[in-house]
């Protein structure tokens, strides 16, 4: 079964850093890309970032574009959000998510497995 | 950036009964590039549809999915007690892959 495990969530001021992870288990990690998801306290979901497989390729939301940086780890099955100049808008639930193989190589940027989620929360 | 709007925010049915949610997006989504996900108090999201109308591994057949262009459509047959949760879209036709604001499900 897949499995997800975030951690590194806390309490930070705004203008501070904090590096969650999402520790993978269950299938062949370097074959998939995987992205992290973020919730604010009772609001909807958003796409924070992606990186395939291979680590060679990252996508960002504008929200967080020069401030976050995605990557991964293949030989420790891990993946990993450093997020800096934190805002409080950055306040939110962050969920690791794996996402689908789609061909030998591709992939598709919807999500078939989550994590329960990292509680990141900045305030002065 | 594509915007997906969902409606209604709130449908209030009973068990038994057929929910019908809408997602409509304000550009063409390509190749029917759109997921349906169900999230319950307390828990992550759950996949139950992509690509339009293909069910996820573990979605029952009571859920459907079915759409084109920029309007798609969820359809619950018959509700059971445990689909009473929030369901979001999500296109991922086109980076910000983004999701609609969600639809929740509850007790009449």
């Amino acid at each position: 079964d897949v499995r997800l495990l975030e951690s590194g969530g806390g309490l930070i001021q705004p203008g501070g850093s904090l590096r969650v992870s999402c520790a993978a288990s269950g299938f062949t990690f370097s074959s998939y890309a995987m992205s992290w998801v973020r919730q604010a306290p009772g609001k909807g979901l958003e796409w924070v970032s992606s990186i395939t497989g291979s680590g060679d390729d990252t996508y960002y939301a504008d929200s967080v574009k020069g401030r976050f940086t995605i990557s991964r780890d293949n030989s420790k099955n891990t993946v990993s959000l450093q997020m800096n100049s934190l805002k409080v808008e950055d306040t939110a639930l962050y969920y690791c998510a794996k996402m689908p193989r789609y061909g030998s190589n591709g992939y598709r940027h919807y999500f078939d497995s989550w994590g329960q989620g990292t509680l990141v929360t900045v305030s002065a | 950036e594509i915007v997906l709007t969902q409606s209604p925010g709130t449908l209030s049915l009973s068990p038994g009964e057929r929910a019908t949610l809408s997602c409509r997006s304000s550009q063409s989504i390509s190749s029917g590039y759109l997921a349906w996900y169900q999230q319950k108090p307390g828990q992550a999201p759950r996949l139950l549809i992509y690509g339009t109308s293909n069910r996820a591994t573990g979605t029952p057949d009571r859920f459907r999915g079915i759409g084109s262009g920029t309007d798609f459509t969820l359809t619950i047959s018959r509700l059971e007690p445990e689909d009473f949760a929030v369901y979001y879209c999500q296109q991922y036709s086109t980076s910000p892959f983004t999701f609609g604001p969600g639809t929740t499900v509850d007790f009449k």
